[in-house]
C-alpha cells in the first residue's frame, strides 16, 4: 500500500527538550512538506523540500529544523527554541513537474503535547 | 502572497440536502490550481476535488462539485445529497504554478443533521 506514515500518533515531551517527528512516504514523490495545525486555523507551512539534501523555510520555520537525506524521509525536529510547540503536525508529499497539479497527499498526523 | 478566505467557520445541513461552502482567494496570477480538502474527526486530510484555473468547466466528483468564478476569485464547494459521513472540516487551498507553495483557508466545520 502506497502512502505516507507519521509516527508516533501522540507524543508528549517536557519543555526544553528537542523532539523529532517522523515522516516517511513510499509514493516516490519528489516534494515533501511539514505543516502545523492549531485550533481555528488552517494549515501553516513550516518547511518543505523539493529534492534530497535541499529544503526551504515556510512561514513559521523558527524553532524547527528538518533534514532530507533520503527521498522517502523528511523528519521534523521541534527544538526547545519553539515558543509554543503544542500542536497537531501534518506531513505531506506531492509530485513535481510541469503540468502536475501538485495536490498534496497527507499523513495521519502527530499530536505533540509539551508540558 | 496569496491568501485564501473561508468566511463560514461553521455550517450545518440536513441529511440528503445540499450545502455550499464558500471560498475566496486573492492572487495576481492567471494560472494556478484550487483544491478542497476534507478533514474528518480522524484528522486525516483527504483531497475532495481539484480545479485547474485554465479550465472553464467546473470540476465534479460524484456528489461534490465546485462553482469556480475566476474573475470573482471565488471557488465554492457544493455537496449534494449530504451524508452523515460528510461531517468534517473542509479546507480550501490555492497552489501557485510559480512555486510549490500551497495556501490553505482557515476551514469550515460542516455538521450533518440526521
Amino acid at each position: 500500500d502506497g502512502g505516507i506514515t507519521q509516527s508516533p500518533k501522540y507524543l508528549f515531551r517536557k519543555e526544553g527538550q528537542n523532539v523529532t517527528l517522523s515522516c516517511e512516504q513510499n509514493l516516490n514523490h519528489d516534494a515533501m512538506y511539514w505543516y502545523r495545525q492549531d485550533p481555528g486555523q488552517g494549515l501553516r507551512l513550516i518547511y518543505y523540500s523539493q529534492i534530497v539534501n535541499d529544503f526551504q523555510k515556510g512561514d513559521i520555520a523558527e524553532g524547527y529544523s528538518v533534514s532530507r537525506e533520503k527521498k522517502e524521509s523528511f523528519p521534523l525536529t521541534v527544538t526547545s527554541a519553539q515558543k509554543n510547540p503544542t500542536a497537531f503536525y501534518l506531513c505531506a508529499s506531492s509530485i513535481l513537474g510541469a503540468g502536475a497539479p501538485g495536490e498534496q497527499y497527507f499523513g495521519p498526523g502527530t499530536r505533540l503535547t509539551v508540558t | 502572497a496569496q491568501t485564501v478566505t473561508q468566511s463560514q467557520p461553521e455550517m450545518s445541513v440536513q441529511e440528503a440536502e445540499t450545502v455550499t461552502l464558500s471560498c475566496t482567494y486573492d492572487t495576481s496570477e492567471s494560472d494556478y490550481y484550487l483544491f478542497w480538502y476534507k478533514q474528518p474527526p480522524s484528522r486525516q486530510m483527504i483531497l475532495v476535488i481539484r480545479q485547474e484555473a485554465y479550465k472553464q468547466q467546473n470540476a465534479t466528483e460524484n456528489r461534490f462539485s465546485v462553482n469556480f468564478q475566476k474573475a470573482a476569485k471565488s471557488f465554492s464547494l457544493k455537496i449534494s445529497d449530504s451524508q452523515l459521513g460528510d461531517a468534517a472540516m473542509y479546507f480550501c487551498a490555492y497552489r501557485s504554478l510559480n512555486n510549490n507553495d500551497m495556501r490553505f483557508g482557515a476551514g469550515t466545520r460542516l455538521t450533518v443533521k440526521p
